[in-house]
């Protein structure tokens, strides 16, 4: 069955710090997909990123980073020089391949707290 | 740009009511998505629809039924709404393999 983790409930940082939310993963399958959203005060996902199991690199974007491992089943996220307003609830989820419609297993989140 | 609407960002009702949350796409997605999101337990499925008049059960369908009679629109219905139905409910659209995209919520008390 599929699981994501989350072990990071909570996390809290002064601004400008860099930060890494952690995410690990089980599935069977070997095609399946890794997701980032995040959830601000507001309440509404926010998609941030997917990336495919045959794909390991890792991606940039601005002052987000993810880092996909296969070997070690993780795929984390990490912030550079974080903002205030990167404070919300940010969710890893797995989705696996096949036919049909594809279902997203979601972490428990991590509340991230960027203090000024 | 995406978008994905929900009827209400509050709602409040009364055990036993008969509750609709309405949800709309406006990007000609085949499946959507109902979930619900509580504290600690992050955010389970509760139905899925990948065609017009389809729909299949998640992992907590129970107290819940679904309807799908136009593409872009998939309602929530709970029959006889529980204080334990007291939520914030998410719906989802995305094409086949794909990024699902998410509506702002619907905050749902149940007294």
């Amino acid at each position: 069955a599929q699981k994501v983790t989350q072990a990071q409930t909570e996390i809290s940082v002064v601004e400008k710090e860099d930060v890494t939310l952690d995410c690990v993963y089980e599935t069977r399958d070997t095609t399946y997909y890794l997701f980032w959203y995040k959830q601000p005060p507001s309440g509404e996902l926010v998609f941030l990123i997917r990336r495919n199991s045959f794909d390991e690199q890792n991606e940039i974007s601005g002052r987000y980073s993810w880092n996909f491992q296969k070997s070690t089943s993780s795929f984390n996220f990490t912030i550079t020089a974080s903002q205030v307003v990167d404070s919300a609830v940010y969710f890893c989820a797995l989705s696996e391949g096949g036919q049909g419609a594809q279902k997203l297993v979601f972490g428990q989140g991590t509340r991230l707290t960027i203090n000024p | 740009d995406v978008k994905v609407t929900q009827s209400s960002r509050y709602l409040v009702k009364r055990t036993g009511e008969k509750v609709f949350l309405e949800c709309v796409q406006d990007m000609d997605h085949e499946n959507m998505f109902w979930y619900r999101q509580d504290p600690g337990l992050g955010l389970r499925l509760i139905y899925f629809s990948y065609d017009v008049k389809m729909k299949e059960k998640g992992d907590i369908p129970e107290g819940y039924s679904v309807s799908r009679e136009k593409k872009e629109r998939f309602s929530l219905i709970l029959e006889s709404a529980s204080t334990n139905q007291t939520s914030m409910y998410l719906c989802a659209s995305g094409r086949l393999v794909a990024t699902q995209y998410f509506g702002p919520g619907t905050r749902l008390t149940v007294l």
